[in-house]
């Protein structure tokens, strides 16, 4: 079945980058997403990457897509204490572009 | 700008017992999901909408009903709550760029 995996924990120091990876295993995914979470908080889209690009930048996030190897990762530069949070990769399913398959989610966090 | 609304925010319920989370979005989407969040589990969609009047099953559907009968608004019921529902809920509201998620219900069945 279709599957997005992720690794479950980074903690990085402040001002480094940080990079959280995820692989999936449906390639025919237009679009592919990452959504962060704050404690309490619901999930708030940070940046999506279409299927036809390897790389996306957007300020301090550069998303990177491998699709011959379906590996997709998010790499925060100069992460701040405020960046830490949950973030989920998520891959949309085969029968439709809405229904989002997720990960398990990083937890990232930031040491002062 | 209020994008997802989700009421309640929390929800205690005794095994059992009946509700619905309600849920609103004025973003004009045709398409509306709920999803439940389980610890390391991320989220499984449960049930989903693409339209007023049509609605289908998704990963998790037991024990779950919806309803759509207008774009705005997407309640799902818990028909006889069990301790297996404990989840904290979220309804999100989608387009091709993405989708937009409520806050989230947090459900506690006793």
């Amino acid at each position: 079945g279709e599957d997005v995996e992720q690794s479950l924990f980074l903690s990085v120091r402040e001002g480094d980058s940080s990079v959280i990876n995820c692989t999936y295993t449906d390639s025919s995914s237009t679009y592919l997403y990452w959504y962060k979470q704050e404690p309490g908080a619901g999930l708030q889209l940070l940046t999506y990457i279409f299927s036809n690009m390897d790389m996306k930048q957007d300020q301090r996030l550069t998303v990177l897509l491998n699709k011959k190897d379906k590996h997709l990762s998010l790499r925060i530069a100069d992460t701040q204490t405020g960046d830490s949070a949950i973030y989920f990769c998520a891959d949309p399913m085969m029968d439709s572009s809405y229904k989002l398959i997720f990960g398990s989610g990083t937890r990232l966090l930031v040491r002062p | 700008n209020a994008g997802v609304t989700q009421t309640p925010k929390f929800q205690v319920l005794k095994t059992g017992q009946s509700m619905t989370l309600q849920c609103a979005q004025d973003m004009n989407h045709e398409y509306m999901s709920w999803y439940r969040q389980d610890p390391g589990m991320g989220l499984r969609l449960i049930h989903y909408s693409v339209g007023a009047g049509i609605t289908d099953q998704g990963e998790v559907p037991n024990g779950y009903n919806v309803s759509r009968s207008t774009t705005e608004d997407f309640p799902l019921r818990l028909l006889s709550a069990a301790p297996s529902q404990t989840s904290v809920y979220f309804c999100a509201s989608s387009y091709t760029g993405g989708a937009f998620f409520g806050q989230g219900t947090r459900l506690t069945v006793v």
